[in-house]
């Protein structure tokens, strides 16, 4: 079965850093690429960033650019996202998903910005 | 960007309905479309993608269809397990958007 599980959410001050995990099983990791998605309290779906299956192509939103990187550890089967400089609108839940038609979802780890 | 609309941006409908949404990109994405159903509390799930193939799993009471600036999810059939929030995603061009939703409740 595919699964994905993030982790690593939690509150952080604005200006803030964290970084969020997501370890893939059931499937051949390096052979996808994987997505950030992220959901305000009440809001809907914001695509934050992806990485190709290699790691060797990524990209960003606006809202997030030169302050999120996406990274993968094609040995370990995990995604990465450093966050930095939060702001208290990055306040969300994460979610990663799986390939770009974004076939399989974790269940998501909380990241709250706020003193 | 491409911005995504949908409508209606909610419904009340019946157990037995047929339910139709609509999705719009505002420019051309020829079949980059994924359909997702979210309930509360819960993460988004895929239901279609390429505008209109099922992803395994998903009953076949869902179908999606369209190409290029419009597209519609139906379900034939409502189902309680039904009640959800749909959003739409287009994975033609970066960055990859979503649309608004559209929240299905009970009549």
């Amino acid at each position: 079965e595919v699964q994905l599980l993030e982790s690593g959410g939690g509150l952080v001050q604005p200006g803030g850093s964290l970084r969020l995990s997501c370890a893939g099983s059931g499937f051949t990791f390096r052979n996808y690429g994987m997505n950030w998605v992220r959901q305000a309290p009440g809001k809907g779906l914001e695509w934050v960033s992806d990485i190709s299956g290699n790691g060797g192509s990524t990209y960003y939103a606006d809202s997030v650019k030169g302050r999120f990187t996406i990274s993968r550890d094609n040995s370990k089967n995990t995604l990465h996202l450093q966050m930095n400089s939060l702001r208290a609108e990055d306040a969300a839940t994460y979610y990663c998903a799986m390939g770009v038609g974004m076939n399989v979802w974790g269940p998501g780890t909380t990241v709250t910005v706020s003193s | 960007d491409v911005q995504m609309t949908q409508s209606p941006s909610s419904l009340s409908a019946s157990v037995g309905d047929r339910v139709t949404i609509t999705c719009r990109a505002s420019q051309g994405i020829s079949n980059s479309l994924a359909w997702f159903q979210q309930k509360p509390g819960k993460a988004p799930k895929s239901l279609i993608y390429d505008a209109s193939r099922l992803q395994s799993g998903v009953p076949s009471k869902f179908s999606g269809s369209g190409s290029g600036t419009d597209f519609t999810l139906t379900i034939s059939s409502l189902q309680p397990e039904d009640f959800a929030i749909y959003f739409c995603q287009q994975y033609k061009t970066y960055p990859f958007t979503f649309g608004p939703g559209t929240k299905v409740e009970i009549k």
